[in-house]
């Protein structure tokens, strides 16, 4: 049982360079999130999904997309980089009935 | 008035000493409460939840007043491996907001 898994770990974009991170729980959770993390900052709500087939923005969607792709997978899409994205990244699901998120280890992007 | 605020810290205490940490949070219609602690460059794990009549596990204790929307944590006989930052987190349906986080460093 892997919990929640992001890849890459780590990543180096130039600006107006495009990429995808990517997540997935093997915990069979409804509900999915992603995060960003910087200094002084906490961590602030991108996006999440309720279910499958459904997302919704957070507190600082611009400059990103989402897919969810199947119950499992949610992924975080950058289309045009900014150095203003350079940050960390987390995923997180969350279970059922329950508040306890279960984060990934989390992805160092930065953006030159 | 941001949704959840938290003492800044960091907190620099002994070994054996006892430390509290506040939370404040704005939103009335909040519903459950939580204490997440977060290892340096780690991702954040739930450290307890938090209710109203308060919650202990070991040396650790959590209290929630409604009333002034005030969350606090108390961390009694620190050790060293309590070096953390500490996040405070509300919920409001499938939401968690998190506040910026208190950090311990913890001495010998």
């Amino acid at each position: 049982n892997a919990g929640v898994t992001q890849t890459p770990k780590f990543q180096v974009l130039k600006t107006g360079q495009s990429m995808t991170l990517q997540c997935a729980q093997d915990m069979n959770h409804n509900s999915m999130y992603w995060y960003r993390q910087d200094p002084g900052m906490g961590l602030r709500l991108i996006y999440y999904s309720a279910s499958e087939g459904t997302t919704d923005k957070g507190e600082v969607p611009n400059g990103y997309n989402v897919s969810r792709l199947n119950k499992r997978e949610f992924s975080l899409r950058l289309e045009s980089a900014a150095p203003s994205q350079t940050s960390v990244y987390f995923c997180a699901s969350i279970e059922p009935q329950g508040y306890e998120q279960y984060f990934g280890p989390g992805t160092r992007l930065t953006v030159t | 008035r941001k949704e959840v605020e938290q003492d800044p810290g960091p907190f620099n205490v002994p070994e054996g000493a006892t430390v509290a940490f506040n939370c404040t949070y704005s939103n009335s219609a909040s519903q459950s409460f939580f204490w997440y602690r977060q290892d340096c460059r780690k991702e954040p794990k739930l450290l307890m939840s938090v209710y109203s009549s308060g919650n202990e596990d070991g040396r650790f204790t959590a209290q929630l007043n409604r009333a002034s929307q005030y969350i606090s944590l108390l961390i009694r006989d620190s050790k060293l491996s309590d070096s953390a930052t500490y996040l405070c987190v509300v919920t409001r349906y499938s939401t968690l907001t998190f506040g910026k986080g208190t950090m311990l460093l913890v001495s010998p």
